[in-house]
């Protein structure tokens, strides 16, 4: 079946530092989404992509959709205390809506 | 405002004794979907329903059941609850059409302990 490889599986930064991850697939997907997931509370979405090269940002937050669709990235730009969780990418292909999820990236941001 | 709501945001229930997790949404979305998270984990898709369409995944045990009495409301049911079903349950809703799938939309979920 389809999997996604996330990295790194965690990361400890400096306030003000950018960050970037990434997601990887063996096979083809037609949407890549990027959730971030604090504690004891569901996923909320952050950037959703639908087009192979497309870039879009939201604030800080900058994700690509890979030329070959079977990548992403997520980039965090001047990371705040506040950016702490995990950050989880999920995949779509074929003709179904399910999503397959990464792994999760832990993020930690020391003041 | 929330607009995918589960309740209660804590279950405890005892080894064995059946427990119904309770899924709500304002969205009108035509799909619901199911997830177990465990600590450290990615969610992992229990089922869904598209409109009244069941759809089980493969792995998904047959201790787990699910109603969506109408679009608004959909329920997971774990008839006989063990240790190893102790867990964060996710509910989350999509839209889909001719044209496409809108993101899924998550509500906080529902931790569940078992005693």
């Amino acid at each position: 079946g389809q999997q996604l490889n996330q990295s790194p599986q965690s990361m400890f930064i400096q306030e003000g530092e950018d960050v970037s991850m990434n997601c990887t697939s063996s096979s083809i997907f037609n949407t890549w989404l990027w959730y971030k997931q604090d504690p004891g509370e569901g996923p909320v979405l952050l950037i959703a992509l639908y087009k192979a090269g497309e870039l879009t940002s939201n604030g800080r937050l900058t994700a690509q959709f890979g030329i070959t669709r079977k990548d992403s990235f997520l980039n965090i730009s001047a990371s705040i205390p506040s950016d702490v969780g995990i950050y989880f990418c999920a995949g779509r292909g074929g003709s179904q809506g399910n999503l397959i999820f990464g792994k999760g990236t832990k993020l930690s941001v020391k003041p | 405002d929330a607009m995918v709501i589960q309740n209660p945001r804590y279950q405890v229930t005892q080894f064995g004794k059946p427990v119904t997790l309770s899924c709500s949404q304002t969205l009108n979305h035509n799909v619901m979907y199911w997830y177990q998270q465990k600590s450290s984990q990615a969610p992992k898709l229990l089922f869904h329903y598209y409109d009244k369409d069941f759809n089980n995944e493969a792995d998904t045990p047959d201790n787990f059941q699910s109603r969506r009495p109408n679009t608004s409301f959909c329920f997971l049911d774990i008839r006989s609850p063990g240790l190893g079903d102790a867990a964060m349950y996710l509910c989350a809703t999509q839209l889909r059409s001719g044209t496409g799938y809108q993101p899924q939309h998550f509500g906080d979920g529902t931790r569940l302990s078992i005693l």
